[in-house]
């Protein structure tokens, strides 16, 4: 049961343009949602959070969209640069302290 | 501050072996998760503690997996017998509120 998916298992941009990534939940008791971006041979670093009481949280080039009626939620890259080449995991939880639900990732690489 | 450590960072062994995994979590963090990341897909908790009790256990294959956080700070996981499906990233992470992970034990059975 893959109660978080991210549907999309590639995205190519160019570098200056916005990054979309897409993050679709099951669980209805999920409550916060993070996402994390992963370089090869690294552990996955954490980039920004949102809990279900907002619909949006902003830092710096990074913005988290939260869609609770459609169980959804994206991640904005603007503008996206080379060096956020990453595989990008959003993940879920029912609250700050429980384990984390993650989605299969999405490559992202960003073109000079 | 220094992160979450862990070690080895890459172990190679034949199935029916054992083997274990260390993990030193950022210094005051009294919460710990262990993480098994199959290739091409998110991490999946295996267990997480609270200090030095378990919290969550259910997805831990407890007839070949074990875990123990003796003094409430530093963890390993054990694999005994390690079988072919368990090569795997082995993640650990600690929280105060947001996980932050370490580099991970890349395992690869033989």
């Amino acid at each position: 049961d893959q109660q978080v998916k991210q549907n999309s298992p590639s995205l190519s941009v160019q570098e200056g343009r916005i990054s979309i990534l897409n993050c679709d939940y099951t669980n209805s008791m999920f409550d916060y949602f993070l996402w994390y971006k992963k370089y090869p041979a690294e552990g996955p670093t954490f980039l920004i959070s949102i809990s279900s009481i907002k619909d949006k949280n902003e830092d710096g080039r990074f913005t988290v969209f939260l869609n609770k009626s459609a169980k959804h939620l994206s991640l904005h890259i603007v503008p996206s640069q080379p060096g956020d080449s990453a595989v990008y995991f959003c993940a879920a939880s029912v609250d700050r302290g429980s384990r984390l639900t993650f989605g299969e990732g999405t490559q992202l690489t960003v073109n000079p | 501050e220094a992160g979450v450590a862990q070690s080895p960072r890459y172990k190679i062994i034949e199935k029916r072996q054992s083997v274990a995994f260390w993990c030193n979590p950022i210094s005051g963090h009294a919460t710990l998760y262990w993480y098994q990341q199959i290739l091409g897909q998110g991490p999946k908790l295996l267990i997480q503690f609270q200090n030095n009790g378990v919290v969550d256990d259910s997805q831990l294959p407890k007839d070949r997996f074990s875990a123990e956080r003796l003094k409430g700070v530093d963890s390993t996981l054990k694999i005994q017998p390690a079988k072919l499906e368990d090569s795997a990233v082995y993640l650990c992470a600690s929280s105060e509120n947001t996980q932050y992970f370490g580099p991970g034990t890349r395992l690869t059975v033989l």
